[in-house]
């Protein structure tokens, strides 16, 4: 198993650039979570899916963010446009829906924002 | 949201000695998760605790379930340098994750 494979793992950007970040959960695993890492804020939960579904995005900080989950094996974190703000870790996490071993993380995308 | 409060903040011990740490909350969980984040890596699960009380060992790394259920507990024995890193805890209640705020470990060799 290949484990949750996110790209790119490093993207640095000129603020007010389009970014877009990529996650393959592990197969047979059909809840999905993006989650932000700062040293500030710590893991902060972002959005989740459950089947491909959004189930709460309360997280999402602003407009600016996106996600979508067009298939069980791909989704995609989008901010546009982007600001230095928003220059951190983005992780994402997946699960089978129902089972209590937690969450397996990706390695994560390192953003900056400059 | 949940606050999981996670103690120490971060570490700094020498090589050999065991390390403790908890986390603690106001609400009541039903799966307690530890997890270790290696730099520039997601955070890996090592301990996962499923009742009240329950203490289990995974090498040299021992974890509880509070009784209450609003808190555990990680140990670490005989620490080594590849013991360096964040360790977070994690609550689950329903189907909500809540994060600690982290302890970082750092050991000296």
């Amino acid at each position: 198993d290949a484990g949750v494979i996110q790209s790119p793992r490093h993207e640095v950007t000129e603020m007010g650039q389009e970014v877009t970040l990529r996650c393959k959960p592990i197969s047979g695993h059909n809840s999905l979570f993006w989650y932000r890492q700062t040293m500030m804020r710590g893991l902060e939960l972002l959005i989740y899916f459950n089947n491909n579904v959004p189930i709460d995005d309360s997280g999402m900080p602003e407009d600016r963010f996106s996600a979508k989950m067009p298939n069980a094996s791909f989704s995609t974190l989008k901010i546009q446009p982007s600001e230095p703000r928003d220059s951190a870790v983005y992780f994402c996490a997946s699960i089978k829906q129902g089972a209590v071993y937690g969450y397996t993380f990706g390695s994560g995308t390192r953003l900056t924002v400059v | 949201g949940q606050q999981l409060n996670q103690s120490p903040q971060s570490m700094f011990i020498q090589e050999g000695e065991d390390v403790s740490m908890n986390c603690t909350s106001s609400s009541i969980f039903n799966t307690w998760l530890w997890y270790k984040q290696d730099p520039g890596e997601g955070p890996v699960l090592l301990i996962a605790l499923y009742k009240a009380g329950e203490l289990t060992s995974n090498g040299r790394l021992t974890a509880q379930f509070g009784i209450t259920r609003k808190d555990s507990f990680l140990n670490i024995s005989a620490s080594i340098p590849s013991d360096v890193g964040i360790y977070f805890c994690a609550g689950i209640t329903g189907n909500q994750f809540y994060f600690g705020t982290g302890t970082s470990l750092t050991v000296i060799p």
